[in-house]
């Protein structure tokens, strides 16, 4: 099965951009779908698609996607984007889910 | 709005089976996939199984091959979950999604003896 692999931390400074990015082979095939998770909540959608934000997600966070990499901004991050951020995607052969190990993400 | 409500939090002993339910509301129940994801403390999200409710078809990860089943009830639009032969590192968080991106609350499983 494909897996997705992210880097485990990053750090941005309050009102600066960050992109986290996702590898995988899946990818190539499938977009990916982010979720942003605070300490003792459940996972919240973020982006979804080429680049769709569910209502009540800031225009802040944006994605995008290339080959097997796919990527999400946070342009001028707030201090309550301080979270964990997951990648996720269809696998490349059914329709089981893959998940990225996950970024921390800390606003300095 | 579209909502998945999950039951309470369990603690199991050792070779016990837990069963986990999660009921949704807003859409129409066999419109979509139900995922269940599994989450150890302080670890990343793992993918464990999916259902389709229209005709009950799953798939598992293979890692919970043999001990995972889940199920639904489409006349009350819920979702349930069953790990069986529990074991200490099973102590995680259990949380259903919609295919569409939308998660229960978690439902928080203690292994204990």
């Amino acid at each position: 099965s494909s897996e997705l692999t992210q880097d485990p931390a990053v750090s941005v400074a309050l009102g600066q951009t960050v992109r986290i990015t996702c590898q995988g082979d899946s990818l190539r095939f499938y977009y990916a779908t982010w979720y942003q998770q605070k300490p003792r909540q459940a996972p919240l959608i973020v982006i979804y698609g080429k680049n769709n934000r569910p209502s009540g997600i800031p225009d802040r966070f944006s994605g995008s996607s290339s080959g097997n990499t796919a990527s999400l901004t946070i342009t001028g991050a707030q201090a309550e984007d301080e979270a964990d951020y997951y990648c996720n995607s269809r696998d490349s052969s059914d329709d089981h889910w893959v998940f990225g190990g996950g970024t921390k993400v800390t606003v300095l | 709005e579209v909502q998945l409500v999950q039951s309470g939090a369990e603690v199991k002993e050792p070779g016990a089976t837990v069963r986990v339910s999660c009921k949704v509301s807003g859409y129409s129940f066999t419109d979509y996939y139900i995922h269940w994801v599994h989450q150890a403390p302080g670890k990343g999200l793992e993918w464990m199984g999916l259902l389709d409710p229209d005709d009950s078809h799953t798939i598992y990860a293979e890692k919970y091959q043999g001990r995972l089943t889940i199920t639904a009830d489409t006349s009350t639009d819920t979702a349930y979950m069953e790990l069986s032969s529990l074991r200490s590192d099973d102590s995680a968080v259990y949380y259903c999604a919609t295919q569409t991106g939308i998660w229960g609350q978690g439902t928080m499983v203690t292994v204990s003896s």
